[in-house]
């Protein structure tokens, strides 16, 4: 059972435009979560990731919200670039012992210019 | 500093075969991961270490064996390939395991026939 899903394979928004991507967790012990970036032929780059005890973390052109009654985060990229076009995986920390992140499937993200 | 390298970048192997995957990190990271990201499945943990002679078991351990002789490499083994291990690994390290962002390396795709 994935604990950690994003429901959408894939995104296409045009240039400019906001890009909103979405995560749902089933884990009620996850306390801090992340977002990475991944380039075809290369390995994941970390972008972003939020305390449990927050509810927004920004970044640039970057901010992830969190809604723990909802267990779900989301990856809003304002504005949207060409260069944004990639794979996002949502990943999320347990304190289970296993120190080690639990990944959804992935998102991915096409920017049209 | 070159990060986290991996090597080999690719490789083909017959079932039954047997093969080791070599990871570094000049990071002087005391944690080190072994994933394996398969199509619409994110990456799952193989193996994991807290430090240089340990090695710990993650999600989708069977058929694979881990060794961390020294702090700066993390070796992965698969004793008898088979047509299920057929997947892209990638190896990541982090200064501790307490959902510190985690720096991945390019990746190793595998093919088993």
């Amino acid at each position: 059972d994935q604990q950690v899903k994003q429901n959408s394979p894939s995104l296409s928004v045009q240039e400019g435009r906001i890009s909103i991507l979405n995560c749902d967790y089933t884990n009620s012990m996850f306390d801090y979560f992340l977002w990475y970036k991944k380039y075809p032929a290369e390995g994941p780059t970390f972008l972003i990731s939020i305390s449990s005890i927050k509810d927004k973390n920004e970044d640039g052109r970057f901010t992830v919200f969190l809604n723990k009654s909802a267990k779900h985060l989301s990856l809003h990229i304002v504005p949207s670039q060409p260069g944004d076009s990639a794979v996002y995986f949502c990943a999320a920390r347990g304190d289970t012992g296993r120190r080690a992140l639990t990944f959804g499937s992935g998102t991915r993200l096409q920017v049209q210019p | 500093n070159a990060g986290v390298t991996q090597t080999p970048k690719f490789r083909v192997l017959k079932t039954g075969q047997s093969m080791t995957l070599l990871c570094a990190q000049d990071m002087n990271h005391e944690y080190m991961y072994w994933y394996r990201q398969d199509p619409g499945m994110g990456l799952r943990l193989i193996h994991y270490s807290v430090g240089e002679g340990t090695t710990a078991k993650g999600e989708v351990p069977d058929g694979y064996n881990v060794s961390r002789l020294k702090k700066q490499n993390f070796l992965l083994g698969l004793e008898s390939a088979a047509p299920s291990q057929t997947s892209v690994y990638f190896c990541a390290s982090s200064y501790d395991g307490l959902g510190d962002e985690q720096y991945f390396g390019p990746g190793t795709r595998l093919t088993v026939t």
